[in-house]
């Protein structure tokens, strides 16, 4: 029972266009909501994250946005770069839950130059 | 600055070997993980600790175990390796400030078992 999905494997965008990363979740219960970005060879970094009581949050060139009521979260990248080009997962976490985070399972993100 | 850090980049093992992964945090944070991440699957959560000699089962805790005696230190141990167990292992550790949890990932160690 998959309750974060990333239903797309891979995304390919041009440098200097707006890359859209997408992700469903089915928990009702999931109040805060993260982008992490993954190279090769490599662990996880934080990108951004999102409370339930927001709709959008923006940093620099990533802006995180929230639908609710259709349980859906993007991840807007804006101009687009290469070095952007790597694995991005979403996670939730639901308060009181000791800290758990169930992740997607990741869009390669290639952007070209 | 966090900093998480697992003890071998690369392993390989052979079937039925003990084998001994470490992790460990400098920002003295309560709770730490260990993911596997294989391709299609994403992170998915073997164990987790939320204090010293505490341990919860994640979401696939067959075939592994876990080891918190220290507030920093977190091993996960593959009591007999198998081939299925070939994966990158993620340890990550995070401080529960109410409702907003982030984690932060060591580098990972890509473990092969033959």
């Amino acid at each position: 029972d998959q309750q974060v999905k990333q239903n797309s494997p891979s995304l390919s965008v041009q440098e200097g266009r707006i890359s859209i990363l997408n992700c469903d979740y089915t928990n009702s219960m999931f109040d805060y909501f993260l982008w992490y970005k993954k190279y090769p060879a490599e662990g996880p970094t934080f990108l951004i994250s999102i409370s339930s009581i927001k709709d959008k949050n923006e940093d620099g060139r990533f802006t995180v946005f929230l639908n609710k009521s259709a349980k859906h979260l993007s991840l807007h990248i804006v101009p687009s770069q290469p070095g952007d080009s790597a694995v991005y997962f979403c996670a939730a976490s639901a308060s009181g839950n000791t800290g758990k985070l169930i992740f997607g399972q990741g869009t390669t993100l290639q952007v070209k130059p | 600055d966090v900093k998480v850090t697992q003890s071998s980049r690369y392993l390989v093992k052979r079937t039925g070997e003990k084998v001994f992964l470490e992790c460990v945090q400098d920002m003295d944070h309560e709770n730490m993980f260990w993911y596997r991440q294989d391709p299609g699957l994403g992170l998915r959560l073997i164990y987790f600790s939320y204090d010293v000699k505490m341990k919860e089962k994640g979401d696939i805790p067959e075939g592994y175990s876990v080891s918190r005696e220290k507030k920093e230190r977190f091993s996960l141990i593959l009591e007999s390796a198998s081939t299925n167990q070939t994966s990158m292992y993620l340890c990550a550790s995070g401080l529960t400030s109410g409702v907003e949890e982030t984690q932060y990932f060591g580098p990972g160690t890509r473990l092969l078992v033959l």
